[in-house]
């Protein structure tokens, strides 16, 4: 296991809603990227926090939000649900430093269904 | 163009057969590559790491080729257990953000 753990794994919307989906990193990570992952697809790159701060963003929407907190652990907020939003949305915890193998550990994911 | 790309199969080999994935990237920028193994409704994780001098982990050899921008992977001996989809993963240098192929399915049968 990577220690890292997301939440809800499994969940229901429908168009219009919002949704926020949450991540633990693993104990002694300071970076997240979440990821979307369509099924067939791979994980496409939506952004990725590095002490509290976003480090990069993809080509999302900005009704795609999130946070890291003091503890490293993160959040992703969508709101305005679409059908496309449908997918896993995986979160990956890494070390950036002088050691950074670029090693990404993933949490197994919380799989959304819009309605 | 996309940045990183791949066939995604299905590739569908014996058990015992040998079986190569290419994977090609836009950026000549590149600098780090990874295999990452991702089996069915499971998280991704990393299978190896690519080093410019090519590696080895038991049956698996990784190759990275600059010129022709491209990096692959080699499974000898297939099992059952590598069924799976293998994950092309490439991160430009000074950037902290990786960016993943579409993967390619491979399927070990009996």
């Amino acid at each position: 296991e990577t220690g890292v753990t997301q939440s809800p794994t499994h969940l229901i919307k429908t168009r219009g809603q919002q949704v926020t989906l949450r991540c633990s990193s693993q104990s002694g990570h300071n970076t997240v990227s979440w990821y979307q992952q369509a099924l067939g697809q791979g994980p496409q790159f939506i952004f990725q926090y590095y002490r509290e701060e976003e480090n990069g963003r993809g080509n999302f929407p900005p009704r795609f939000s999130g946070l890291q907190f003091p503890n490293y652990s993160s959040e992703l907020n969508v709101n305005a649900l679409e059908l496309d939003d449908s997918a896993l949305y995986l979160c990956a915890s890494s070390l950036r430093g002088p050691t950074n193998t670029g090693e990404l550990f993933f949490g197994e994911g919380s799989r959304l269904t819009v309605l | 163009r996309k940045e990183v790309e791949q066939d995604p199969g299905p590739f569908n080999v014996p058990e015992g057969a040998t079986v190569a994935f290419n994977c090609t990237y836009s950026n000549s920028a590149s600098q780090s590559f990874f295999w990452y193994r991702q089996d069915c409704r499971k998280e991704p994780k990393l299978l190896m790491s690519v080093y410019s001098s090519g590696n080895e982990d038991g049956r698996f050899t990784a190759q990275l080729n600059r010129a022709s921008q491209y990096i692959s992977l080699l499974i000898r001996d297939s099992k059952l257990s590598d069924s799976a989809t293998y994950l092309c993963v490439v991160r430009v240098g000074g950037s902290y953000i990786p960016t993943f192929g579409r993967g390619t399915s491979l399927i070990v049968h009996p």
